[in-house]
């Protein structure tokens, strides 16, 4: 069974802080590789979709990379304001309609 | 992408009661997918709500505790029967994006009913 590891759990950062925060999984054996953004009381929504070893992808300040052959993903959040604070999900799809998620790192940005 | 509507967004129910979810979809979709988010735990997948055919469950959930209702293709429900306080979590809802090209099964989610039972 694929599992997909995120570290931290919760981050707490100032306004102005650059962050990261990674998933892991132990085999490249996937379709996707996908995070979405879900804040309190709104639905999960996607950022990125990857695909490739060394893809990435950047929408405004956040941006995230992908390494297949070592097993991980980075999302990096430069300049951190306090709209970003959400649970960051992780997930692989495995091909077809499997999606497999990790628990999520929830960031909390104080101003 | 589609928009879609989830309700109850919170409720707090009774030991042993059962609740029932709905999702309705702004366009017509052939799969809907139902999550399960337990406190501190990742989204699981409960079922595959397909119209015209009985729900696909994954393993560890079964129908007689969570039956799914698919009558068309822009609805679907989710009853959680014989409710005990370990059913409390988050139930959302979600399709396929229908724009999405790659393949990736990009899904798009309602915004979540978070029960608590008592």
């Amino acid at each position: 069974i694929l599992n997909v590891e995120q570290s931290p759990q919760s981050l707490h950062v100032q306004e102005g802080d650059s962050t990261n925060f990674t998933c892991s999984f132990p085999s490249s054996n996937f379709y996707a590789l996908h995070w979405y953004r879900w804040e309190t009381a709104k639905s999960p929504e996607a950022l990125f979709v990857m695909t490739l070893n060394g893809d990435e992808k950047k929408k405004g300040r956040i941006s995230a990379t992908l390494n297949t052959k070592e097993g991980y993903s980075y999302l990096y959040i430069k300049g951190s304001q306090p709209e970003d604070s959400a649970t960051y999900l992780c997930a692989l799809n495995t091909g077809g309609f499997k999606t497999i998620f990790g628990a999520g790192t929830r960031l909390f940005v104080k101003a | 992408s589609a928009v879609i509507s989830q309700k109850p967004s919170r409720d707090i129910c009774q030991r042993g009661t059962s609740l029932t979810i709905q999702c309705q979809v702004d366009s017509q979709v052939t799969m809907m997918f139902w999550y399960r988010q337990q406190p501190g735990q990742s989204l699981t997948l409960i079922a595959t709500a397909n119209q015209g055919s009985e729900a696909t469950y994954e393993s560890g959930f079964v129908i007689d505790k969570f039956p799914i209702s698919r009558p068309n293709l822009t609805f679907s429900t989710l009853t959680v029967s014989n409710m005990s306080p370990e059913d409390s979590s988050i139930y959302l809802c979600s399709v396929s994006n229908p724009t999405d090209a790659s393949g990736a099964n990009v899904l798009t989610f309602g915004a979540g009913s978070r029960l608590t039972v008592l």
